[in-house]
């Protein structure tokens, strides 16, 4: 069975600052796509970045950046020039094809709730 | 916005009563799932659906029905809701492999 782990539950950095939340999986799977979705308090679901397996170039949107080692089963998220809009929980999923009825499935980690800090 | 109506926003309800929430998109996405969010767990697959009348099961799904009459409502019903169910519970559509859009999610307690 696959497995995400976000092994920080909490952080915080100064405004301006980088930080980096960590993600692992488990899988033997070779078809899959990892996300990192950010939950501010509004409770609202926030497509942060989104990286393909197959694909080796690591994504990037803006200040957010991601480290991905397949070998590893890791994908880091570094964000940069932290704002306080950053403040939230961010969530790393792993989704992969659920059946033949073209449906996919997303596995979840627990979160990392990051607190900027003025 | 990606066009994701839940409702109720949030409910309070008693032990053994029913529930439905209802999910109600204008995207016209194949796809459609349900998630509840708890502490410690992140979100959870209940049930999916990938066609009208089309619906499978998650992984956490015992005590949970579902039903697409209509490409834009998938309904989630708690036959008769116990307090382990208290949870918040997102609705999400989605399109092949491309990334799942969430609704605002309904926070339901149970008491």
């Amino acid at each position: 069975a696959q497995t995400v782990t976000q092994s920080q539950p909490e952080m915080s950095v100064q405004e301006a600052e980088t930080v980096t939340l960590s993600c692992t999986y488990d899988t033997s799977e070779n078809n899959y796509y990892l996300f990192w979705y950010k939950q501010p308090p509004s409770r609202q679901m926030i497509l942060v970045i989104r990286q393909e397996a197959y694909k080796q170039q690591n994504a990037t949107e803006n200040r957010f950046s991601v480290n991905f080692q397949k070998a590893a089963k890791s994908f880091s998220l570094k964000i940069s020039d932290s704002q306080l809009g950053d403040t939230a929980m961010y969530f790393c999923a792993f989704m992969k094809p659920l059946s033949t009825s073209g449906t996919y499935k997303y596995i979840f980690g627990t979160g990392t709730r990051l607190k900027v800090l003025a | 916005d990606a066009g994701i109506t839940q409702s109720p926003r949030h409910k309070v309800t008693e032990t053994g009563t029913p529930v439905t929430l209802r999910c109600h998109q204008t995207e016209n996405h194949r796809y459609m799932y349900w998630y509840r969010q708890d502490p410690g767990h992140g979100l959870r697959l209940i049930h999916y659906s990938y066609g009208v009348k089309d619906t499978d099961k998650g992984e956490v799904s015992d005590g949970y029905s579902v039903s697409r009459s209509k490409t834009e409502d998938f309904l989630l019903t708690l036959e008769s809701a116990t307090s382990s169910q208290t949870s918040v519970y997102f609705c999400a559509i989605g399109r092949n492999n491309q990334p799942q859009h969430f609704g605002d999610g309904t926070r339901l307690s149970i008491l």
